[in-house]
């Protein structure tokens, strides 16, 4: 069936510093893939997304790449800042499907 | 404008209570989700709905009933509450069932004691 790996948390950083937080997928066909951000005591928005192989998105400094051949969506931000602290959830939609499959999510608190 | 409202947005009630949850989007989408949130912030969908029509009918105790009066709405009754039951309970909205992005209320915190 269709899942999402993330790697676990908790991610702690210092302000400006690199951030990755990894993402696989399982899935048949070709599913769309998000990256969505809790901030604490909200719900779920989406930060990014893409619907095919190598698209980018890309949103407030964040990226991530669709790949393929690694079946894979990680997140990356190249400075960090203590306002990026909250939870990131990667999630994936098969197209005409709307059973979106979320990761457990990886907290990051990012110290000043 | 919210787009995604939900009512309460606490709720602490006893074991053994009936609740009820409301949930409204104004953004013309055709589909309603409900989701459940664990304290380590597990997501697992719980039921969808599209143009009022039950879609999704995940394992679910059937404690849970979901109704839509409308495609706006989607409410969320608990019969006879559970410990268990604790969790924060998410209203999500997508335009359509073509998989695209969903669209959150800003969850209820129900808590059982």
């Amino acid at each position: 069936g269709n899942s999402v790996t993330q790697m676990e948390g908790p991610v702690t950083l210092s302000e400006e510093a690199f951030l990755t937080i990894n993402c696989t997928y399982t899935a048949t066909g070709y599913p769309s893939l998000f990256w969505y951000v809790q901030y604490p005591g909200e719900g779920l928005q989406l930060l990014l997304k893409a619907t095919k192989a190598d698209d980018k998105g890309s949103n407030k400094g964040f990226e991530a790449t669709y790949r393929k051949e690694t079946t894979s969506f990680h997140l990356e931000k190249g400075s960090v800042q203590v306002s990026d602290s909250a939870v990131y959830f990667c999630a994936l939609s098969r197209n005409n499907n709307n059973d979106m499959r979320f990761g457990a999510g990886t907290r990051l608190t990012v110290k000043p | 404008d919210t787009a995604v409202s939900q009512t309460p947005k606490y709720l602490v009630t006893q074991m053994g209570n009936d609740k009820s949850i409301k949930c409204e989007q104004n953004l013309g989408h055709d589909t309603m989700y409900w989701y459940k949130q664990d304290s380590k912030k597990f997501l697992k969908i719980m039921f969808s709905y599209n143009n009022k029509e039950l879609i999704i009918n995940e394992t679910v105790p059937n404690r849970f009933s979901p109704k839509s009066p409308d495609k706006a709405h989607l409410n969320l009754h608990i019969n006879s509450l559970e410990l268990g039951d604790s969790a924060v309970y998410f209203c999500a909205s997508s335009q359509d069932l073509r998989g695209g992005e969903q669209y959150f209320g800003p969850g209820t915190r129900l808590t059982v004691t």
